[in-house]
């Protein structure tokens, strides 16, 4: 089936460790984001990719970084200079965005905890 | 700049009550993009709809339907005879050109519980 797959579910690290969260998709979709979801909020943009070894800020990118080297993988590094880095992140995927907008496709997500 | 506003933060009805949720928008563009999210309790976002802002055309899909207004820039849904299944959180997003493609941005969602 096709999909985006998002791993672990449940991520636990202590305080100063840096993490990386996984995502794959086999939609064969160019373009590729990240969100973090806080309680009770909206979805707020981290980074997006559209199209493979290149990729764009979003609106709250201080503290992660992110590569784009396979058209099917995003990974998303949560680094120690994240202040606040527990959240539930999603990972989604969309055709490419270059002429509209189309609707994205998102995976299960992955819950970090940082304590 | 963009914004999403949904007003309610939460819902409560009984099941088999119609319920709609409440979005509006904010763009200076005139080519823009609206989309309708459910994230049960599970997490993951579904897909619910599309409309591009040159589509007036009110849908109904099932028990779901949508009114789009431009005039009072708002994109509300509708759930007719609502179902214990509906229980979720809804989220309207809006989409518009950005350097390079389309840079979307979510409101802060609904939640709907529904009763049995």
């Amino acid at each position: 089936d096709g999909g985006i797959t998002q791993s672990p579910k449940y991520l636990f690290r202590k305080e100063g460790q840096n993490v990386t969260l996984s995502c794959e998709q086999n939609l064969n979709h160019d373009a590729m984001y990240w969100y973090r979801q806080d309680p009770g909020q909206g979805l707020r943009l981290i980074y997006y990719s559209q199209i493979v070894n290149d990729f764009q800020k979003g609106d709250i990118a201080e503290g992660y970084s992110v590569s784009r080297e396979k058209k099917e993988s995003f990974p998303l590094t949560v680094t120690s200079a994240q202040k606040n880095p527990t959240a539930f992140y999603l990972c989604a995927s969309s055709r490419s965005s270059a002429g509209a907008s189309y609707e994205q496709y998102f995976g299960p997500g992955t819950r970090l905890t940082v304590t | 700049a963009q914004k999403v506003t949904q007003a309610q933060t939460e819902i409560s009805v009984v099941e088999k009550e119609d319920v709609t949720l409440d979005c509006v928008y904010e763009t200076r563009d005139t080519t823009y993009y609206l989309f309708w999210y459910k994230q049960p309790p599970s997490g993951e976002l579904v897909f619910l709809i599309r409309r591009n802002s040159f589509d007036e055309q009110n849908e109904i899909s099932g028990r779901y339907s949508w009114n789009f207004q431009k005039s009072t820039s708002s994109f509300n849904f509708t759930i007719t005879a609502s179902q214990v299944v509906d229980s979720a959180v809804y989220f309207c997003a809006l989409s518009e050109a950005y350097t390079g493609g389309f840079k979307t941005i979510f409101g802060a969602g609904t939640r709907l519980f529904v009763k049995a």
